[in-house]
Formats: structure tokens, C-alpha cells, sequence
């Protein structure tokens, strides 16, 4: 059984850079049938798709978002990560990871889901 | 920006049919995906690729593709369907992903 799991710090001041980490156990990350994505949810509004990383490297970025937005993956560890620059108030939300299948493009497992507060 | 859109709230009593509706210019193009979303919790797909429903999903749970809207379609509602429901798609080059805005189903 595939399992995700968001780690990383839960306040973050304005201005510095939220940095995420993604933990998959249960199947490989670098199986490469898969691709791994960041989405985002303010507290009562709706979900936002940050972007996403195939095992090859290769990236694609929400255009909204993407000049502030890094994800990289660490196939070693079997993690990949969000880092999003410059943030504000307009960041906190909770942040999802989750795997979508290269044949389905279905996000069919996601980490539960983790609180980030931008505040000083 | 591409964007998809859902009505914000559906209310059914419980045996009715639900359906919700999400509208976008590249759904003729790109398949649709939904998912169900409980408070507090991460949301879980219900419907992919405009009509197929995953394993362990009630059959009431079915969905339909006509031009560019699809519809989540909840036959014989329960208390236990009331959540938000989320579609899902990408832009006409597959490359940018996007959620509709969300639909609030409740049950009278």
C-alpha cells in the first residue's frame, strides 16, 4: 500500500522560503509510471495545483505560482520537495502531496495533508 | 488562466439523484477527473478519466463527458456522500493541471 507523507515546518515568516518534503513508502518513486505533485488548500477554500515532477527531472509549474516555485525529487530517499519563495499570508493553507499515473493522470494517493502558517 | 467551473452548493434529500456539473473549454480535449472531500480530511478520487470509477467506489458514483461540461452523477444519495467534490482536468496542451472550484453537496 502506497503511502505519503508531508514533513517540514508549520510556520514560516513572511518573505522566506516554505520548503516542504514528500516521504513515499510502500512503492518506489523512481518506478517512473508515475508523477508527483504539490496541491494546496487555504483553510475553506478550494484546492490549487502548485505542480508537478516526473521521475525524469522534468517539471511542470501552475504559471501563477511558478515564478516562486522549485520541486525537485530525491529518488535516493525516495522524497521529493516544494520550496516556494517570497511567501505571504496568501500562502497559508494546507499542502498536499499526491501520485497521478501516467495512463489514468488520476491523483489516486495523497499525504494527508499539512498545515503551513505564514506569519511572523 | 484556464479555469473549470462548478456551481458552489447542491442540496439532495437522501434516495434523490445528485448531480453536479463542471464546465471548461478544454474538456472536449483533456478527460476529468473527481474527487470527494470530507472535512479535515484529503480528497479522494471518485471518477477518472471523465467516466471510469476506481476500485472500492459505490456504483451510484458515476460520471458523463458532453462538450465541454462533465457531471458527477450520484444516484440514490446517502448521508455519508455529503462533502465537497472536486473536478479536475488540464489545459487544451495537457500541461497545466486545474480544480474546478469545488461543490458543496449536502443532504438534506
Amino acid at each position: 500500500q502506497v503511502q505519503l507523507q508531508e514533513s517540514g515546518p508549520g510556520l514560516v515568516k513572511p518573505s522566506q522560503t516554505l520548503s516542504l518534503t514528500c516521504t513515499v513508502s510502500g512503492g518506489s518513486i523512481s518506478s517512473g509510471s508515475y508523477y508527483w505533485s504539490w496541491i494546496r488548500q487555504p483553510a475553506g477554500k478550494g484546492l490549487e495545483w502548485i505542480g508537478r515532477i516526473y521521475t525524469s527531472g522534468s517539471t511542470n509549474y501552475n504559471p501563477s505560482l511558478k515564478s516562486r516555485v522549485t520541486i525537485s525529487v530525491d529518488t535516493s530517499k525516495n522524497q521529493f520537495s516544494l520550496k516556494l519563495s517570497s511567501v505571504t499570508a496568501a500562502d497559508t493553507a494546507v499542502y498536499y502531496c499526491a501520485r497521478a499515473g501516467y495512463s489514468s493522470r488520476a491523483f489516486d494517493y495523497w499525504g494527508q495533508g499539512t498545515l503551513v502558517t505564514v506569519s511572523s | 488562466s484556464y479555469e473549470l467551473t462548478q456551481p458552489p452548493s447542491v442540496s439532495v434529500s437522501p434516495g434523490q439523484t445528485a448531480r453536479i456539473t463542471c464546465s471548461g473549454d478544454a474538456l472536449p480535449k483533456q478527460y476529468a477527473y473527481w474527487y470527494q472531500q470530507k472535512p479535515g480530511q484529503a480528497p479522494v478520487l471518485v471518477i477518472y478519466k471523465d467516466s471510469e470509477r476506481p476500485s472500492g467506489i459505490p456504483e451510484r458514483f458515476s460520471g458523463s463527458s458532453s462538450g465541454t461540461t462533465v457531471t458527477l452523477t450520484i444516484s440514490g444519495v446517502q448521508a455519508e456522500d455529503e462533502a465537497d467534490y472536486y473536478c479536475q482536468s488540464a489545459d487544451s496542451s495537457g500541461t497545466y493541471l486545474v480544480f474546478g472550484g469545488g461543490t458543496k453537496l449536502t443532504v438534506l
